[in-house]
């Protein structure tokens, strides 16, 4: 019964590859996120989708495309992968996007190694 | 823009010793305040939180009070454990950006 789950969990690849990560919650939320965790544990915003519709993007290069086909959905697509983007990528979801509902539960994580 | 300072870790502590990690914000509004932990190889999970100023939140022996005059969210336990050891994280959310803006992280390493 895990709330907000991430697949795979450990991803390694060469530079230039195209990748993606997938995520699903289970928890009847409408706003799913998600997040880049640097080596020095810093955490960023990368992208937010409510009810499907995206409603943040942060700076993030146009090499990574989100995707939601429905509410409980949200993937991660990159493409041509550099070195920099190895890290840990986090999906998140909450029930709304603002007030006492905005708590995020997070899945585990995908380790992303580009070699 | 909103942001989060942390105080730097690592922190060492021994068993049974007290806790302050130190948080403050900067924020346009009124935010809601949170702090997550991180085990190791896992997820963030929310520790407490509080939503107004003179909150406070309370979960497992942590305790942090939403202080809207120094702007902080200090987090602290009366007496820590080896199953503590993680990584803090401080953050904040404003309906008005949408997103939850953390800090830096600190990390926390109990010592028997």
């Amino acid at each position: 019964d895990t709330a907000v789950s991430q697949t795979p969990k450990y991803l390694v690849t060469q530079m230039g590859n195209d990748k993606s990560i997938k995520c699903e919650q289970n928890l009847g939320h409408d706003t799913m996120y998600w997040y880049k965790q640097d080596s020095k544990k810093f955490l960023k915003i990368m992208f937010s989708y409510n009810n499907k519709e995206l409603i943040i993007n942060e700076t993030v290069p146009n090499r990574f495309s989100p995707k939601s086909p429905d509410k409980a959905h949200l993937n991660l697509h990159i493409n041509s992968l550099e070195l920099g983007d190895s890290a840990v990528y986090f999906c998140a979801s909450s029930q709304g996007d603002r007030g006492p509902k905005t708590e995020q539960y997070f899945g585990p994580g995908t380790r992303l190694t580009v070699t | 823009g909103n942001s989060v300072t942390q105080m730097e870790g690592p922190v060492t502590l021994s068993e049974e010793a007290f806790l302050t990690i130190n948080c403050t914000y900067t924020a346009t509004g009124y935010p809601s305040l949170f702090w997550y932990v991180q085990y190791p190889g896992e997820g963030l999970q929310l520790l407490l939180k509080a939503t107004k100023a003179d909150d406070k939140g309370s979960n497992k022996g942590f305790e942090a009070t939403y202080r809207k005059e120094t702007t902080s969210f200090h987090l602290e336990k009366g007496s820590v454990q080896v199953s503590d050891s993680a990584v803090y994280f401080c953050a904040l959310f404003t309906g008005g950006g949408n997103k939850l803006t953390f800090g830096t992280g600190t990390q926390l390493k109990v010592e028997l």
